[in-house]
């Protein structure tokens, strides 16, 4: 059974600062893994999407990287801004599963202070 | 907002109530989830339908019943819900294909069952 872990649970930073959030996996047979983004009640918002195939992914201010040999993958925020504070939520979509469903991390709570 | 809406966006029901939570999406996907959040635990998937059929049930109880009547809607009736049923339900589409791909939130249904 696929689990996903984010580590830690919740992180604060100060305005300017690089963020580094981490997300590992146990079934390396993955089609891909998806970054989202969470505010507070509310929906999913979708960051990244990086295929199996791929090692990084980038949009804007945010890089993610997959390494699948280890089962993990990270997501960097450059230059951290008061807006970034949210949750972050990393899913991995199994080969095997049906309908390319996706197993979620518990999560990364990031407050950026200004 | 995303292409896949949700209504109502908050719900109070009691323990004998009938209701139902509604989903669409207008982004031409082929398949539809629903998932559970509650608080301080991680995402549970609980139904895939895919081309309309429901190819997962993730050990639901039957108070929970989908209906999906065309590609672009999904249902969940309720009925004697319990208290530990309040949460976020949060529905998704995507396009299912052979190399996976990227899911698309809904802002989700706030329930609340007194």
């Amino acid at each position: 059974k696929q689990e996903v872990t984010q580590i830690p649970a919740a992180l604060s930073v100060p305005e300017g600062e690089n963020l580094v959030l981490n997300c590992s996996f146990t079934d390396s047979a993955i089609y891909n893994l998806q970054w989202f983004r969470q505010d507070p009640g509310k929906g999913l918002t979708s960051l990244l999407l990086i295929q199996s195939s791929q090692r990084e992914q980038t949009s804007g201010r945010l890089n993610a990287s997959l390494d699948k040999s280890s089962g993990r993958s990270t997501l960097y925020i450059a230059a951290s801004q008061p807006g970034d504070s949210a949750t972050y939520l990393c899913a991995a979509s199994l080969i095997k599963a049906a309908g390319n469903k996706l197993t979620f991390g518990g999560g990364t709570r990031v407050l950026v202070k200004p | 907002e995303t292409g896949v809406t949700q209504t109502p966006r908050h719900l109070v029901m009691g323990m004998t109530n009938k209701k139902s939570l509604k989903c669409e999406q207008h982004l031409g996907h082929n398949a539809m989830y629903w998932y559970k959040q509650s608080a301080k635990k991680p995402l549970e998937l609980m139904f895939v339908y895919s081309l309309e059929e429901r190819v997962e049930n993730n050990s639901v109880p039957s108070r929970f019943s989908p209906e999906c009547p065309n590609s672009s809607h999904l249902f969940l009736h309720l009925h004697t819900l319990q208290p530990e049923d309040s949460a976020l339900y949060l529905c998704a589409s995507s396009q299912v294909r052979a190399g996976g791909s990227e899911q698309f939130f809904g802002p989700g249904t706030r329930l609340t069952v007194l």
